[in-house]
């Protein structure tokens, strides 16, 4: 069955400090694949996503993220985090479904970003 | 700006009540979605809608119900709301082929006591 791991529940960074944020998936073939982020008492919004052609992907916020066939991986990135970039952070696959894609979502990372 | 609005932030109603949770869109959307959001979990698809009184199930449709009448709204409904029904919900939409999410609401947490 397909799935999508966050492998970390919760990260800690400094501010201007870099990230990357961790996503695994299992799947037989190449997926869709998002990044979205949830501030405090919000609904969910997209960063970025992957549909084909060149895996390193950019997004708003200054975001990126890069697919890697042969590790089933697709790690989000900032190279110096800022205080506003603590959220959740959520990662989701799109499956081949009857009517398009099936969107499976990892479980979340929290990150906290420390001055 | 695209904007989709949840009925209500908060909302705590009692065992074997039926519950209606609002959704509206402003943005012509095909797309319409239903899901749960509980720590640990992610986010589960309970409903979602690709058309005007379309509907397929998602994941954890067991226990709800919806409805899409008009293009701009989609409501969820607890049958008879249980205890375990407490969570947050997200509702949100979408244009086009393809069934991934582009826009949410805020969110309605409730509550079943």
């Amino acid at each position: 069955a397909q799935s999508v791991t966050q492998p970390d529940i919760h990260i800690t960074v400094s501010e201007g400090a870099s990230l990357e944020l961790r996503c695994n998936y299992s799947y037989g073939a190449t997926p869709y694949l998002f990044w979205y982020v949830q501030s405090p008492g919000q609904g969910l919004q997209l960063l970025l996503k992957y549909f084909s052609g060149d895996t390193l992907v950019q997004g708003i916020k200054g975001f990126e993220a890069e697919f890697k066939r042969s590790q089933s991986s697709f790690n989000l990135r900032k190279p110096s985090v800022h205080w506003s970039d603590a959220a959740e952070y959520f990662c989701a696959v799109g499956f081949g479904g009857e009517y398009g894609n099936k969107l499976v979502f990892g479980a979340g990372t929290i990150l906290r970003v420390k001055s | 700006d695209v904007k989709v609005t949840q009925s209500s932030r908060y909302l705590v109603k009692r065992t074997g009540e039926k519950v209606f949770l609002e959704c509206v869109q402003d943005m012509d959307h095909e797309n319409m979605f239903w899901y749960r959001q509980d720590p640990g979990l992610g986010l589960r698809l309970i409903y979602f809608s690709y058309d005007v009184k379309m509907k397929e199930k998602g994941d954890i449709p067991e226990g709800y119900s919806v409805s899409r009448e008009k293009k701009e709204r989609f409501s969820l409904i607890l049958e008879s709301a249980s205890t375990n029904q407490t969570s947050m919900y997200l509702c949100a939409s979408s244009f086009g082929t393809g069934v991934q999410p582009q826009h949410f609401g805020d969110g309605t947490r409730l509550s079943i006591l």
